[in-house]
């Protein structure tokens, strides 16, 4: 049982690349997100989904892509890298019910040259 | 709008009990407090939660007031590996998926040695 699991951990991009963010989950959860932290600033949700085939926007959207095809992966998408973008990711899933945690992974370091 | 209030930084000494406060004066009475926190720049880490009963697991306690406006959470005898940023959240439980999941910027916790 991994849990959740991001790839890569560390990423370099010249503006103008296009890159695809992997998350996977083994536990299956029904609710996957991904969260973008900026040096001292906390999470803020980019985009979640809910089950296969659903996914919402959440605060930061923009510049971002996301498509939920099964319930264990949840990939993101830049498709044209700025310097803004340059975050740590975090993708992370819970499952419901009342006393349902939400996991996370490890996190993904994107640096846009 | 903010649903937590949090103070960015506190201190604490080795091997006394460490209090985090959080307000959520705008809870609703489905929504429950969780509390995660994130070491240096790992993925967040899930540690309580609670409706309005007081809650204690191995890793601390919850304590809620009675008209849930605010909630402290303890870690009883802090060390150093407690040293990390702490987030309070409220969320309806087994509703994941019918809100944007927000975390702010947490509380910076340092264990003084």
């Amino acid at each position: 049982n991994a849990g959740v699991t991001q790839t890569p951990k560390f990423q370099v991009l010249k503006t103008g690349q296009s890159m695809t963010l992997q998350c996977a989950q083994d536990m299956n959860h029904e609710y996957m997100s991904w969260y973008r932290q900026d040096p001292g600033m906390g999470l803020r949700l980019i985009h979640y989904s809910v089950g296969a085939g659903i996914t919402d926007q959440g605060e930061v959207p923009n510049g971002y892509n996301v498509s939920r095809s099964t319930t264990e992966d949840f990939p993101l998408r830049l498709l044209s890298a700025a310097p803004s973008q340059t975050s740590v990711y975090f993708c992370a899933s819970s499952g419901h019910g009342k006393n349902e945690k939400l996991f996370f992974g490890s996190g993904t370091q994107l640096s846009v040259l | 709008d903010a649903k937590t209030t949090q103070p960015p930084s506190m201190d604490c000494a080795e091997g006394r009990a460490a209090n985090l406060p959080c307000n959520h004066s705008t809870i609703s009475g489905n929504e429950y407090v969780y509390w995660y926190r994130q070491i240096h720049s790992q993925g967040p880490q899930y540690i309580i939660h609670g409706l309005k009963n007081n809650e204690t697991n191995e890793m601390a306690s919850l304590i809620i007031t009675e008209d849930r406006k605010s909630s402290t959470l303890i870690l009883p005898h802090a060390t150093l590996r407690d040293t990390a940023v702490y987030y309070c959240i409220v969320r309806v439980a087994g509703n994941f998926g019918n809100e944007k999941l927000t975390f702010g910027t947490g509380t910076r916790l340092t264990i003084i040695p």
